[in-house]
C-alpha cells in the first residue's frame, strides 16, 4: 500500500527558532499534499494544500509567513514552523493524494513538536 | 455550512460486545465519506469509505458503516469489539468527484473492557 513519511517524529525547539518538518510519499507520487494540526484530544484542522511546484493555499486564520510549505517534488512536501514560540507546540500531520491510489488521501505518523 | 458531528466523545464497551459509533454531515453536494482510526501517537488508517453504490460499506479489521442519505448519517459499526479496536475514531467528509480536503469530526474515543 501506499506509505507517506514524516521526519522527525519528535522535535523539541526553543522559542524564536524555527524547525522543518519534512513529509514523504514513499512509494507514489503525490500530486497534492495536505497539513494538518491536531491539539490534544481534538480533531484535525487542516492548515494548507500544497500542489507541486505552484504555493501552497492556506485555510482562513492559518498564517502563510508563519507556516512556510514547500512542495518542492512529487514526493516530497516540508513544513517549515518559524519563529516557533510554545503555542505552536502541537501534533503536525501531513497526508498525500494520489488518484493512482483509489482517490484517497495517505497519512503520514504525525510530528510531535514541542516549543519550549 | 460544511461540517461533521460525532455525538459521543467517549465510548467504553466490554470486549467481544457490538460497537457503533454514529457520525451526521451537513454538506451541500454528495459526499465522499470516510471513517479513520487513530492510535496514541500515530497518524490516520482508513477503516472505510464510501463514494457511490451500495449504502452498506465493508472496511479493515471488520468494520462496516451505512451511508443513510435521508439523516446525513454515515454510522460506524462492528458486531464483537476486540480489545485492539481501543483508539479514537474519526468521521470524515469530503467532496465528490475526487476530491481536495477533508472536513474531520470531532473523533469518539472508544474504550474496551476486558
Amino acid at each position: 500500500g501506499a506509505v507517506v513519511s514524516q521526519h522527525p517524529s519528535r522535535v523539541i525547539c526553543k522559542s524564536g527558532t524555527s524547525v522543518k518538518i519534512e513529509c514523504r510519499s514513499l512509494d507514489f507520487q503525490a500530486t497534492t499534499m495536505f497539513w494538518y494540526r491536531q491539539f490534544p484530544k481534538q480533531s484535525l484542522m487542516l492548515m494548507a494544500t500544497s500542489n507541486e511546484g505552484s504555493k501552497a493555499t492556506y485555510e482562513q486564520g492559518v498564517e502563510k509567513d508563519k507556516f512556510l510549505i514547500n512542495h518542492a517534488s512529487l514526493t516530497l512536501s516540508t513544513l517549515t514552523v518559524t519563529s516557533a514560540h510554545p503555542e505552536d507546540s502541537s501534533f503536525y500531520i501531513c497526508s498525500a493524494f494520489s488518484q493512482q491510489g483509489g482517490d484517497e488521501q495517505y497519512f503520514g505518523p504525525g510530528t510531535r513538536l514541542t516549543v519550549t | 455550512a460544511q461540517s461533521v458531528t460525532q455525538p459521543d466523545i467517549h465510548i467504553t464497551v466490554s470486549e467481544g460486545a457490538s460497537l457503533e459509533l454514529r457520525c451526521n454531515y451537513s454538506y451541500g453536494a454528495t459526499p465522499y465519506l470516510f471513517w479513520y482510526v487513530q492510535s496514541p501517537g500515530q497518524g490516520l488508517q482508513l477503516l472505510l469509505k464510501y463514494f457511490s453504490g451500495d449504502t452498506l460499506v465493508q472496511g479493515i479489521k471488520g468494520f462496516e458503516a451505512e451511508f443513510k442519505r435521508s439523516q446525513s448519517s454515515f454510522n460506524l459499526r462492528k458486531p464483537s469489539v476486540h480489545w485492539s479496536d481501543a483508539a479514537e475514531y474519526f468521521c470524515a467528509v469530503g467532496p465528490s468527484g475526487g476530491y481536495n480536503k477533508l472536513i474531520f469530526g470531532a473523533g469518539t474515543r472508544l474504550a474496551v473492557h476486558p
